[in-house]
């Protein structure tokens, strides 16, 4: 069965210092997304992609997160400088654009941040 | 504003008996609805949807019904298993131009199912 595949799985960084997380979506999932996951929380959109367009990224603290998806494919979700209250999972969806089954996003395992 | 709650942080049901686990919601754009299953450590499961034309979906042991009218949304698990304990996370969208909606979720509902 296709899974959206994280990288990496944990990431222990120190404040002020860069990181970056990778996705690879299903194959033929035309859009992307990238949450943020507080615990206790449920998942808040940081960044939407339609192909290697944004399509929303309102939610995205741009002062210091970077997000691209280049060739339309995998993508790469970048913090600098890292802040202690960055630490959460930080989770990548894909999903088949359309109506009904489009709105089912396929969410991969997610990177653990903690920030120190 | 949270425009989804699950407003019971936690349930405890015994194995082989109904799980209901409920959302309420206040956008009434909302076209679309989904719950994800969680395991720690993990990134959310799809379970289940519904369109919001639709009033009740059945997937096996899993069915959710839809009351649009009062905005609100309930999972029934039957019957429930061990193996079921996880955090459930009810989450809405919509569609608007020809975009598709991001998913907005709730803060999730933790089952425990004893033996």
């Amino acid at each position: 069965e296709a899974e959206v595949a994280q990288s990496p799985r944990y990431k222990i960084t120190e404040k002020s210092q860069a990181v970056a997380f990778w996705c690879d979506p299903i194959s033929g999932h035309a859009t992307l997304y990238w949450y943020r996951q507080i615990l206790g929380q449920g998942p808040e959109l940081l960044v939407q992609f339609q192909d290697e367009s944004v399509v929303d990224d309102s939610q995205l603290p741009k002062d210091r997160f970077s997000a691209e998806r280049l060739k339309g494919v995998d993508s790469t979700l970048k913090i600098q400088p890292a802040e202690l209250g960055d630490s959460a999972m930080y989770l990548c969806a894909s999903s088949l654009p359309g109506t009904g089954r489009g709105y089912e996003q396929y969410f991969g395992p997610g990177t653990r941040l903690t920030v120190t | 504003d949270q425009q989804v709650k699950q407003n019971s942080p936690s349930l405890s049901v015994q194995e082989g008996r109904i799980s209901i686990l409920n959302c309420d919601y206040t956008n009434s754009m909302f076209d679309y609805f989904l719950w994800y299953k969680k395991y720690p450590a993990e990134g959310p499961t799809f379970l289940i949807s519904i369109s919001s034309i639709k009033d009740k979906n059945e997937d096996g042991r899993f069915t959710v019904f839809l009351n649009k009218s009062a905005k609100h949304l309930s999972l029934h698990i039957v019957p429930s298993q061990p193996g079921d304990s996880a955090v459930y996370f009810c989450a809405a969208s919509r569609h608007y131009g020809g975009s598709q909606g991001n998913l907005i979720f709730g803060k999730g509902t933790k089952l425990s199912v004893k033996p």
